[in-house]
């Protein structure tokens, strides 16, 4: 009840493509939902989050789209640009304590 | 926006020795630290939580006793692989979070070889 599953496990998208990286929890008592960014060997930084009471959220060129009633969420990057490659995370928390981390995306743009 | 460092960035040390890695935040109060390990390709495991001045909460089969934890200020911890073997090499990354904000914010991990 912990997991969160995290798909697809790679995903490669031409420079000005959308890449979308879908999450799915289980746990109903999860209410922070961030997305990170991580480049090889590096720690990972925080891209966007959102909360359950909002069904999206967009900064940029990043946007959660959330579903409660399917407890799945989702991130899409709009104009996918070379710079964007690395792997993504997305996490759930219960009242921002331990974030249960998915199992990541490897996310290659080709110019 | 806040920022987390560890040191070293990495580190390399025979079978059997003790290693410590800092973390630190530099522009804020951190009340809540965490530490995670990350194998190559791998997603980023829990290790323990810490808050400042009590001893750390750890995760299901860490051994607290190998993986020593100490959150002696509001801006360090510290953990410390004792006794470390090859099969404890891997990246081990901290978070931080302040209290007034939700968001941990993440060091730029370290790699520890055990040959």
């Amino acid at each position: 009840q912990q997991q969160v599953k995290q798909s697809p496990q790679s995903l490669i998208v031409q420079k000005g493509g959308i890449s979308i990286i879908n999450c799915a929890y289980e746990n109903t008592a999860f209410d922070y939902f961030p997305w990170y960014q991580q480049f090889p060997g590096k720690g990972p930084a925080l891209l966007i989050a959102i909360r359950p009471d909002v069904s999206e959220k967009k900064e940029g060129r990043f946007t959660i789209s959330f579903n409660k009633s399917a407890k799945q969420f989702s991130l899409h990057i709009m104009d996918s640009q070379p710079g964007d490659s690395a792997t993504y995370f997305c996490a759930a928390a219960y009242n921002t304590d331990k974030l249960i981390f998915g199992t990541g995306t490897r996310l290659q743009v080709f110019p | 926006g806040a920022v987390v460092s560890q040191h070293p960035s990495w580190v390399i040390c025979k079978s059997g020795t003790s290693v410590k890695i800092e973390c630190r935040s530099l522009d804020f109060q951190a009340t809540t630290m965490f530490w995670y390990r990350q194998f190559p390709k791998q997603s980023l495991m829990l290790m323990a939580t810490s808050n400042e001045g009590s001893k750390a909460t750890y995760e299901q089969g860490v051994e607290k006793d190998k993986f020593l934890i100490n959150h002696a200020s509001l801006t360090l911890s510290t953990l410390t692989v004792t006794s470390a073997h090859p099969e404890d090499s891997s990246f081990y990354i901290c978070s931080a979070t302040e209290a007034t904000s939700d968001t941990q914010y993440f060091g730029p991990g370290t790699r520890l070889t055990v040959l």
